[in-house]
């Protein structure tokens, strides 16, 4: 079952921040956060494991609720730069090895 | 760096024709995957491999069929195009292991079906 996140898109003005969720109906491993550029392949943020371990670059910030099937995406004192499509993936239980996407959140920085 | 490489930015196809896209990566990765990504729904799982000779159905394989007869190289075909397989298609390879590594992309291949 694909992951839900929101919202589905956000504007903001540089330096303002924003939260991104994503939520699931199955019990998670792990979540994997992706950020595509317009016309690039997707990017590779974060992972963030069962049990607390996170993985990824130093200026992002995630949580990961494992009761509540969800994880939240920080993205702080934003820059023009962090304009794009964001994407979670969920490893489930179910579905086993493989990452399920969810439809995205678009963000959008102006100056 | 890993690199992940796809035949074509840009391919235009007809309906009924057999087409394939081929993805490389030069890692020794054991692990590719295949996606299709349409706006408001993502990208969703066509079909995956662990290693030579052995696929998995994703969640959409309907319509499409994979080979990959080495590790380098992971092939997806549509065997006979529709106009509602045109899409982008990207393919994805992460580390050995898979889990708990990040998957790296493609730059895709924008697929229009006429």
């Amino acid at each position: 079952q694909q992951p839900v996140q929101s919202p589905q898109a956000v504007i903001l003005r540089e330096g303002e921040d924003a939260v991104i969720n994503c939520s699931s109906s199955k019990a998670l491993y792990s979540v994997h956060w992706y950020r595509q550029k317009h016309g690039e392949a997707p990017v590779f943020l974060m992972i963030l494991l069962k049990g607390g371990e996170q993985k990824g670059h130093e200026k992002i910030s995630a949580s990961f609720n494992e009761k509540k099937q969800q994880s939240s995406l920080y993205l702080t004192a934003s820059q023009l730069s962090y304009s794009g499509t964001y994407f979670c993936g969920t490893e489930t239980v179910e579905y086993g090895n493989k990452l399920v996407f969810g439809a995205g959140t678009i963000l959008r920085v102006k100056s | 760096d890993v690199k992940v490489t796809q035949s074509s930015r840009y391919l235009v196809k007809r309906t009924g024709e057999k087409v394939f896209l081929e993805c490389v990566q030069d890692m020794d990765h054991e692990n590719m995957f295949w996606y299709r990504q349409d706006p408001g729904l993502g990208l969703r799982l066509i079909y995956f491999s662990y290693d030579v000779k052995m696929k998995e159905k994703g969640d959409i394989p309907e319509g499409y069929s994979v080979s990959r007869e080495k590790k380098e190289r992971f092939s997806l075909i549509l065997e006979s195009a529709s106009t509602n397989q045109t899409s982008m298609y990207l393919c994805a390879s992460p580390p050995a292991g898979g889990r708990y590594n990040e998957q790296f992309f493609g730059p895709g291949t924008r697929l229009t079906v006429l």
